[in-house]
């Protein structure tokens, strides 16, 4: 299958600063990336699509100015946490779909733990 | 944030038997589904799909159910093995919507040795 790769997979980040994380599809291309939250013991919860060359589709209580999104091209889309916050702490997950039809399988990167202290 | 005291839902079957893990949605118009399987500290990992003009799928030990009369999708392993312990969603995804999966609350499966 497809490989979907995110980096970094864990980082600590003091209460603040900002945190970028990246998503690559490494073998094909995206036109469209997810990004996702999960805490613990949840379900993995919509945060943004991202879209090659056009603004983030964010989800309703996704604060935008809080989690920039930029998809520059058709293999990597980042994610940066701004002035993180320790209840920003979760399990940060992104996926890929590797066509533009409909119904075809997502791919997901391996997720990234952030904690910030 | 986090929701304390929120236990995901756990199936404890011994090694060898076959799991059922259960999963309800909530869009009718929902034509997509996936099982996914997620190990500790690791991203969703493709079981199998299934698609609503099917009610039955098989892969490899894994076979898929849907009903779509009461909304109503399955996930049956057989011969568990220890290797099967992780966290298992269903997502839904609608093919004219935006491609976005929905994930489900999640099963815990416990493969007793």
């Amino acid at each position: 299958g497809a490989v979907v790769s995110q980096h970094p997979s864990w980082v600590i980040c003091k209460s603040g600063t900002s945190v970028k994380i990246e998503c690559r599809s490494l073998d094909f291309q995206a036109t469209t990336m997810f990004w996702y939250r999960q805490f613990p013991k949840q379900s993995l919860m919509l945060m943004a699509t991202s879209n090659e060359g056009s603004k983030a589709t964010y989800e309703q209580g996704v604060e935008k100015d809080k989690f920039l999104i930029n998809h520059a091209s058709l293999t990597l889309s980042t994610l940066t946490v701004t002035s993180a916050h320790p209840e920003d702490s979760s399990f940060y997950i992104c996926s890929a779909s590797r066509t533009v039809t409909l119904n075809t399988e997502a791919f997901f990167g391996q997720g990234t733990r952030l904690t910030v202290v | 944030g986090e929701n304390v005291g929120l236990h995901l839902p756990t199936l404890s079957v011994q090694e060898g038997d076959n799991s059922i893990i259960n999963c309800a949605y909530s869009n009718s118009a929902s034509d997509y589904f996936i099982w996914y399987k997620q190990e500790s500290g690791k991203g969703p990992q493709f079981i199998i799909d299934i698609r609503s003009n099917m009610d039955k799928r098989q892969g490899q030990r894994v076979t898929v159910l849907l009903n779509k009369t009461v909304k109503h999708l399955s996930l049956q392993i057989a011969a568990t093995q220890p290797g099967d312990s992780a966290v298992y969603f269903c997502a839904e995804n609608i093919s004219t919507g935006r491609r976005a999966l929905t994930f489900g609350s999640g099963t815990r499966l416990q493969v007793q040795p």
